[in-house]
């Protein structure tokens, strides 16, 4: 199975910072690689897919890049919407995959 | 609204057997592949089983087959996960998630809709 490889696990971070975390993976997923935001007792939320497509309604300050087996996501200014926790998914163009999922990163006020 | 919402869980003791449901709301539900998908108490999350739209292929983790069994009824725009034999790792909160699917491609997505999740303990 892949593995996923996600850093930091968590990141003080202010309003208006630039923010980047990565996810790697333990083989080539070419694309294969999406990012989640996920708040607390809400469903998690689909922000980027194919490593760099922005999901619709996502806000443009959510990017993401990469390919084989690192990947980034990165948001430009942080807003104080966006203190959640962000974690990574390889999956395929087939279904299924056995799917995995980084361990998750979770951006804190500083 | 597209929405999932989970139901079902619960505390049960090791051996004992659960079903969860899930039912979908705002999209298409029968031509929707769909997957459960669990995190343990301070654990990543973990896909546990996929099941296509119209339901004549399922598919499991390792760590549940022979144990879970995953079904819909689309009908009922609803997904179900039967969950037997229950043992103290199987504790987690279990969300169920839609497949996202490109119809231009032809090629199956992240996963674009999840559920809040219900929670699972298995304790004596």
């Amino acid at each position: 199975d892949i593995q996923m490889t996600q850093s930091p696990s968590t990141l003080s971070t202010s309003v208006g910072d630039r923010v980047t975390i990565t996810c790697r993976a333990s083989q080539n997923i070419v694309n294969w690689l999406a990012w989640y935001q996920h708040k607390p007792r809400k469903a998690p939320k689909l922000l980027i897919y194919k490593a760099s497509t922005l999901e619709s309604g996502v806000p443009s300050r959510f990017s993401g890049s990469g390919s084989g087996t690192e990947f980034t996501l990165t948001i430009s200014s942080l807003q104080p919407d966006d203190f959640a926790t962000y974690f990574c998914q390889q999956y395929n163009s087939h279904f299924p995959v056995p799917y995995s999922f980084g361990q998750g990163t979770i951006l804190e006020i500083k | 609204e597209v929405q999932l919402v989970e139901s079902g869980g619960g505390l049960v003791q090791p051996g004992g057997s659960l079903r969860l449901s899930c039912a979908a709301s705002g999209f298409t539900f029968t031509n929707s592949a769909m997957s459960w998908v669990r995190q343990a108490p301070g654990k990543g999350l973990e896909w546990v089983s996929g099941i296509s739209g119209g339901g004549g292929r399922t598919y499991y983790a390792d760590s549940v087959k022979g144990r879970f069994s995953i079904s819909r009824d689309n009908s009922k725009n609803t997904l179900y996960l039967q969950m037997n034999s229950l043992r103290a790792e199987d504790t987690a909160v279990y969300s169920c998630a839609k497949v996202g699917y490109d119809v231009l491609t032809g090629s199956y997505e992240a996963f674009d809709i999840w559920g809040q999740g219900t929670m699972v303990t298995v304790s004596s």
